[in-house]
């Protein structure tokens, strides 16, 4: 059974470009979410996608959005990239429900955007 | 708002010695807490999880936390490092409506031979 699937792994842009990040997620879980890592911190909750729609959104700005298709997979486009947006990007999948179970997370390896 | 604080940056520990990490949330109601485990390059591992009930959890590789209301914490513990165990540690804390986990900044643990 495969868990939640990013792509790519790793990729380079310069200040101004544009980044669109891949994620599947684990079989059974129709919930996406995305959080960016920096050096050295802890992931921060960028937003959260269910049946196609944003449900909930941290502190980002516009520059960050998101896309769910039907088969539950899921899109972080960036616009305007800037330095500071050098991370980790991770998606992570929940399952179906509103219960407890629901805010178990399963997290891919990541996406390492750097930013020149 | 929820926030969670993980005091120690970086701990070193040696091989077979016990550890505790600690984590301290905020959080207005009853929280759903967890802690994750990242070894370098990967992706966040659950090691626990705490929802409601008994408040000593047993997780994953032989670690456990106790859930403790009075002092809103939520300290994870393991009677004996070994080697493997070395990784970035992370508290967690989730509303009960599943739609956002806040992390803490995590606690590196170094284990010395």
């Amino acid at each position: 059974d495969a868990g939640v699937t990013q792509s790519p792994t790793h990729l380079i842009k310069t200040r101004g470009q544009q980044v669109t990040l891949r994620c599947s997620p684990k079989s059974g879980h129709d919930t996406v979410s995305w959080y960016q890592q920096a050096l050295g911190q802890g992931p921060q909750f960028i937003f959260q996608y269910y049946e196609e729609e944003e449900r909930q959104r941290g502190n980002f700005p516009d520059r960050f959005s998101g896309h769910q298709f039907p088969n539950y997979s899921s899109e972080l486009n960036v616009n305007a990239l800037l330095l500071g947006d050098s991370a980790l990007y991770l998606c992570a999948s929940s399952p179906r429900g509103q219960g407890s179970g629901a805010n178990v997370l399963t997290f891919g390896a990541g996406s390492r955007l750097t930013v020149l | 708002a929820q926030s969670v604080t993980q005091p120690d940056i970086h701990i070193t520990v040696s091989e077979g010695a016990s550890l505790e990490l600690r984590c301290n949330y905020s959080y207005g109601a009853t929280p759903y807490l967890f802690w994750y485990v990242q070894s370098p390059g990967q992706g966040l591992q659950l090691l626990l999880k705490y929802f409601s009930g008994d408040t000593l959890v047993q997780g994953i590789k032989g670690f456990e936390a106790e859930f403790k209301r009075s002092q809103s914490s939520f300290n994870l513990r393991k009677p004996s490092v070994h080697w493997s165990d070395a990784a970035e540690y992370f508290c967690a804390v989730a509303n009960t409506g599943g739609f956002k986990t806040i992390f803490g900044a995590g606690t590196r643990l170094f284990v010395k031979a």
